[in-house]
């Protein structure tokens, strides 16, 4: 049961762009999302998070929305530059048990 | 400030072996959970250890055991190793009050033959 859904597993954007990358979750006892990017042989790093108290939390170019009702969530890169070029991983906490839950993630390449 | 540390990087055992993997939290971090990466897929989790103690279990079987040391490291131990145990193993740090954010190590990439 994939509680946590990436359903686009690729996604390819032009530099300079907008970059937006979707997340769908099932659980309703999630309360807590966060994305990571992942480079090749590199461990997932941390991008940013968002509490289900909010639906918008913003970082720099990184901007990452939340819709309860939807049980979806985007994050939005802009501009986006070739560096951002990695696997984007979705994943969702739920209070009193801080396991992550991980989508299948997104690959997403930027064009120069 | 030295962020999460793995060792080995890569590993090669056959069928039946048992392994043992390594993690250095962040600086500063009390708590550490383990979680593995198929190839195509996102990390699952395995455990988490804080105190000493595991905390929370995920979906893994017995073969999957654990340590945490009073310095906060911690080692991932899989016995009777299966091939669908290749895979890669991160190790995430964080602090117990605020589990939800975690940083994760550059991985042990393990090959069962």
């Amino acid at each position: 049961d994939q509680q946590v859904k990436q359903n686009s597993p690729s996604l390819s954007v032009q530099e300079g762009r907008i970059s937006i990358l979707n997340c769908d979750y099932t659980n309703s006892m999630f309360d807590y999302f966060l994305w990571y990017k992942k480079y090749p042989a590199e461990g997932p790093t941390f991008l940013i998070s968002i509490s289900s108290i909010k639906d918008k939390n913003e970082d720099g170019r990184f901007t990452v929305f939340l819709n309860k009702s939807a049980k979806h969530l985007s994050l939005h890169i802009v501009p986006s530059q070739p560096g951002d070029s990695a696997v984007y991983f979705c994943a969702a906490s739920a209070f009193g048990n801080e396991k992550l839950t991980f989508g299948t993630g997104t690959r997403l390449t930027i064009i120069p | 400030d030295a962020g999460v540390t793995q060792s080995p990087t890569h590993l090669i055992k056959t069928r039946g072996q048992q392994v043992t993997l390594r993690c250095s939290p962040k600086s500063g971090h009390d708590t550490v959970s383990w979680y593995q990466q198929a190839l195509g897929q996102g990390p699952q989790f395995i455990f988490q250890y804080y105190e000493e103690e595991e905390r929370q279990r995920g979906n893994f079987p017995d073969r999957f055991s654990g340590h945490q040391f009073p310095n906060y490291s911690s080692e991932l131990n899989v016995n009777a190793l299966l091939l669908g145990d290749s895979a890669l193993y991160l190790c995430a740090s964080s602090l117990w009050t605020s589990a939800e954010t975690q940083y994760f190590g550059p991985g042990t990439r393990l090959l069962v033959l």
